[in-house]
């Protein structure tokens, strides 16, 4: 059974378009985060939920917004894509913020 | 300022040798420290981690990290590497100095070559 997965895998998309990127934890997590991996493997933060609130907030876009139906999901929506944006996108979840995290199998955006 | 610093971009190494990997953080006054290894186009894993207790600390493919609060290090190590140990390492943390928010280091790259 997967912890925590991802979809899609990979994502080829026009400038300017919208997506969304799903991700679902079956761990019975209460914290789920969005991070963005660029080509040099640097890891920055996005977003993360506890309880379907938002807790973490970095500076990113505002193009960019986190939608959590339920604990369980924690889905990232793109709007006005750039060509900045092409990276892989790891969704994690832990049980607590200063607990391990554990990772999804990445989707990777590309922006042509 | 950057809570967590990889000294290291890349480290080449043969196998059967052994290796560490650096990891330095901003002080604090309590800390979590962890080591998480990304495997080619996988997610990241979790090695090891620190909390409390033993400074010494053991974790999954016989790698271990020792927590130094006096030089605010957390160095991986692992005394003989194998081909399969190649992928990109990153150090993690967590304190009361990054607003209980995790950041990790800029990760480095073990290649171990036969």
């Amino acid at each position: 059974d997967t912890a925590v997965s991802q979809t899609p895998k990979y994502l080829v998309t026009q400038m300017g378009n919208d997506k969304s990127i799903k991700c679902e934890q079956n761990l019975g997590h209460d914290t789920m985060y969005w991070y963005k991996q660029d080509s040099k493997k640097f890891l920055k933060i996005m977003f993360s939920y506890n309880n379907k609130e938002l807790i973490i907030n970095e500076t990113v876009p505002n193009r960019f917004s986190p939608k959590s139906p339920d604990k369980a999901h924690l889905n990232l929506h793109i709007n006005s894509l750039e060509l900045g944006d092409s990276a892989v996108y790891f969704c994690a979840s832990s049980q607590d913020i200063r607990d391990e995290q554990f990772f999804g199998p990445g989707t990777r955006l590309t922006v042509l | 300022a950057q809570s967590v610093t990889q000294l290291d971009s890349q480290v080449p190494v043969f196998e059967e040798a052994p290796v560490e990997l650096r990891c330095n953080y901003s002080s604090s006054v309590s800390v979590y420290l962890f080591w998480y290894v990304q495997y080619p186009n996988q997610g990241l894993q979790l090695l090891l981690k620190y909390l409390s207790g033993s400074t010494l600390v053991k974790g999954i493919n016989g790698f271990e990290a020792e927590f130094n609060k006096s030089q605010t290090s957390f160095h991986l190590r692992k005394p003989s590497v194998h081909i399969s140990d190649t992928a990109e390492y990153f150090c993690a943390v967590i304190g009361s100095n990054t607003g209980n928010q995790f950041y990790f280091g800029t990760g480095t790259s073990l290649t171990v070559i036969p």
